[in-house]
């Protein structure tokens, strides 16, 4: 079955540097949440999208942004990084309905990408 | 706002025994959805169990189940014959409940080394 896929898996950044994360949900999923995990930490909620509208925000820096697309796929854009930034970043799809979600066993999690910056 | 507490910061378990991971939380929401997610080395985050607020029933999946207790917000989770790939990260996490699907809040997890 497909997956919530996330590219690059890996991504190492120097100080100051602009990264882009990608990610593409799973066929039929149109929410995408992005999630943001330090070391040994939990993850916290950044920012969601539905139908290519910013549907939620939390804890994400001025110096990020994301957007989603027409085919539902989602960028974070992530601009002078920082040492802090260093993290893992979720991304996870679902049906825009609860009934849809549960019905699907959505809210799929991808597997991140892991950025460090040096 | 809500908040999830996972107060076992560590827990461990011999293979084939029984564990309880806690889990609280504090929401003035009355519908709301519950999670439990593991997350072995290879960091990907993989669904256990879930569970609906407004149901009474405690869900179960195969050797996983919960111990719902809606009134004091409490949500452990109990592994049964504990295998090694058990060995994972757990968050505990809550979902609003609305109409449309929302953002997870995670506790700050339990690390749980099942031992041979």
């Amino acid at each position: 079955a497909a997956g919530v896929i996330q590219s690059p898996r890996h991504l190492i950044k120097e100080k100051r540097e602009t990264a882009t994360l990608k990610c593409y949900p799973i066929p039929r999923h149109d929410t995408v949440y992005w999630y943001q995990q330090g070391p040994g930490q939990d993850p916290q909620f950044l920012i969601s999208f539905y139908e290519k509208m910013q549907s939620d925000k939390g804890s994400i820096p001025d110096r990020f942004s994301a957007q989603q697309f027409s085919d539902y796929h989602s960028e974070l854009n992530m601009s002078s990084l920082e040492l802090g930034d260093s993290a893992l970043y979720f991304c996870a799809s679902s049906p825009r309905t609860i009934v849809d979600r549960w019905k699907d066993y959505g809210y799929t999690f991808g597997s991140g990408t892991r950025l460090t910056v040096v | 706002a809500q908040t999830v507490t996972q107060s076992q910061p560590e827990m461990s378990v011999q293979e084939a025994e029984t564990v309880t991971l806690s889990c609280t939380y504090d929401t003035s929401e009355s519908n709301y959805y519950l999670f439990w997610y593991k997350q072995p080395p290879s960091r990907q985050m993989i669904l256990v169990i879930r569970q609906e607020a407004y149901k009474q029933q405690n869900a179960t999946e195969n050797r996983f189940s919960v111990n719902f207790q809606k009134a004091a917000k409490s949500f452990s989770l109990k592994i049964s014959d504990s295998q090694l790939g058990d060995t994972a990260m757990y968050f505990c996490a809550f979902m609003k409940g609305s109409y449309n699907t929302d953002k997870l809040i995670f506790g700050t997890g339990t690390r749980l080394q099942v031992f041979p």
